[in-house]
């Protein structure tokens, strides 16, 4: 199995500023994903993160937004951009392995 | 597009049985996979469906009909510890990305 680091697991942010989200796997993985969790709610698809290329965004999730890198096979980061309150939410990557997908631990968003 | 159906929440008590079910519309399937979270923990893994019938995992199972889009994850001997949400997820052609249903809260009471 995989193992993924995600950090941090926490922030609060102000409003207007950009955070950014790591993820590091512990093997090479052809695809990662990142979803986000919005309170008491189940995970929605930002995007698909694709090794040396653009990543592949969901209807209602945009690339000036929600800017995501992909610079090998093991590591992602995904920036929540020009925050507002309305994007505190958990905001998870994701892998797929032969057997299943794998999550990292989290990031827990506040803005403020 | 996807469109994954479970029940919000759900109570049993310690010692029972429950089945949670969940219904999809898909544009296409390719596997379903079923996740437990627990309150500020990430999903983890379950059971996997992509052929019709019965997956059994120790106090865990899950189904599979796809001619009815339909599976249910059924959990026997319910413990205190398997209170937690239980997500639906589906899995495409296109893209190898998972789709997920609202996801089920289930309360276990003593």
């Amino acid at each position: 199995s995989a193992v993924i680091s995600q950090k941090p697991s926490r922030d609060i942010c102000q409003r207007g500023t950009s955070l950014t989200i790591q993820c590091q796997v512990d093997s090479q993985v052809t695809m990662m994903f990142w979803y986000r969790q919005q309170p008491g709610q189940s995970l929605t698809l930002i995007a698909t993160a694709n090794q040396g290329s653009e990543a592949t965004y969901e209807s209602g999730f945009v690339i000036d937004k929600f800017p995501i890198s992909r610079p090998n096979l093991t590591f992602s980061t995904l920036t929540v951009s020009n925050m507002s309150p309305e994007d505190s939410s958990i905001y998870l990557c994701s892998v797929a392995l032969v057997y299943g997908y794998t999550f990292g631990s989290g990031t827990r968003l506040t803005v403020v | 597009g996807q469109n994954i159906d479970q029940p919000t929440e759900m109570t049993a008590t310690e010692g029972a049985i429950v089945q949670i079910n969940c219904t999809y519309q898909t544009s296409g399937f390719n596997g379903l996979f079923w996740y437990q979270q627990h309150a500020g923990e990430a999903p983890t893994f379950l059971s996997y469906n992509v052929l019709d019938g019965l997956e059994e995992k120790g106090r865990f199972s899950s189904f599979l009909s796809r001619s009815k889009g339909y599976s249910y994850l059924l959990l026997k001997e319910l413990q205190m510890k398997d209170s937690a949400s239980y997500l639906c997820a589906v899995r495409g052609n296109a893209g190898n990305m998972l789709t997920f249903g609202g996801g089920t809260r289930l309360m276990v009471k003593p």
